[in-house]
């Protein structure tokens, strides 16, 4: 069973549109972070949110975590060719970071 | 500041051989942790290490993987007698404390 759940797994958007992915667990963490990872490269930290209900913001994402700090979203305004990538929510459980599925973001310019 | 170095990016071992993989943390990082990735998925835990110390392994099996933080020296996460289903992206992290983790570029895996 897969402790972080991400959806969807696949995204084709066109340059311009909104997007929201998604990072679900019935596990309750004391802090979630995003990760990007370009390919051949190793994943690169976007945010941390730690506090239930933490909204923050970074350019055009926009990251939330659930109030109970079981999940979390992530938000791009006006997508650009650049924000392509693999989306990696990863949660803190025990001392050790636990890695969502991954959402797969292609956007066609 | 130099990043997390992993070396070497590619490896190539036949059935049977042992794999090497070393990394270097970030300067002032005593955790280091790895990873290991399959095509198109998730990064999936292995062990996390502080200088000399195992501190969690419950993602490595038990067989043929062992990994290590020497006082000195980069960490290693050794696999005896690679088999085909080895054959995957592994990655270091190091950070100060718990929390964010800076990755280094990962060494591939090929075992033919």
């Amino acid at each position: 069973t897969q402790l972080l759940e991400q959806s969807p797994q696949f995204l084709s958007i066109q340059e311009g549109e909104n997007l929201t992915v998604y990072c679900n667990s019935s596990s309750v963490f004391s802090s979630l972070q995003w990760y990007r990872q370009e390919p051949g490269e190793g994943p690169v930290l976007l945010v941390t949110v730690v506090t239930g209900g933490e909204v923050k913001k970074l350019k055009r994402l926009t990251f939330q975590f659930g109030d109970a700090r079981k999940d979390s979203s992530l938000h791009i305004t006006a997508a650009q060719p650049g924000d392509t990538g693999l989306y990696l929510c990863a949660g803190d459980l025990n001392e050790k970071l636990t890695f969502g599925t991954g959402t797969r973001l292609t956007i066609i310019p | 500041n130099a990043g997390v170095m992993q070396n070497p990016r590619h490896l190539v071992r036949r059935r049977g051989q042992e794999a090497r993989l070393r990394c270097s943390p970030m300067k002032g990082h005593s955790h280091v942790y790895w990873y290991r990735q399959l095509p198109e998925e998730g990064l999936k835990f292995m062990v996390y290490l502080q200088k000399e110390n195992i501190i969690d392994e419950s993602g490595m099996p038990k067989e043929r993987f062992s990994a290590e933080f020497p006082k000195e020296g980069p960490s290693i996460l050794r696999i005896q007698q690679v088999v085909r289903g080895d054959s995957a992206a592994y990655f270091c992290a190091s950070s100060p404390r718990q929390g964010a983790l800076h990755f280094g570029n990962g060494t591939r895996l090929t075992v033919t």
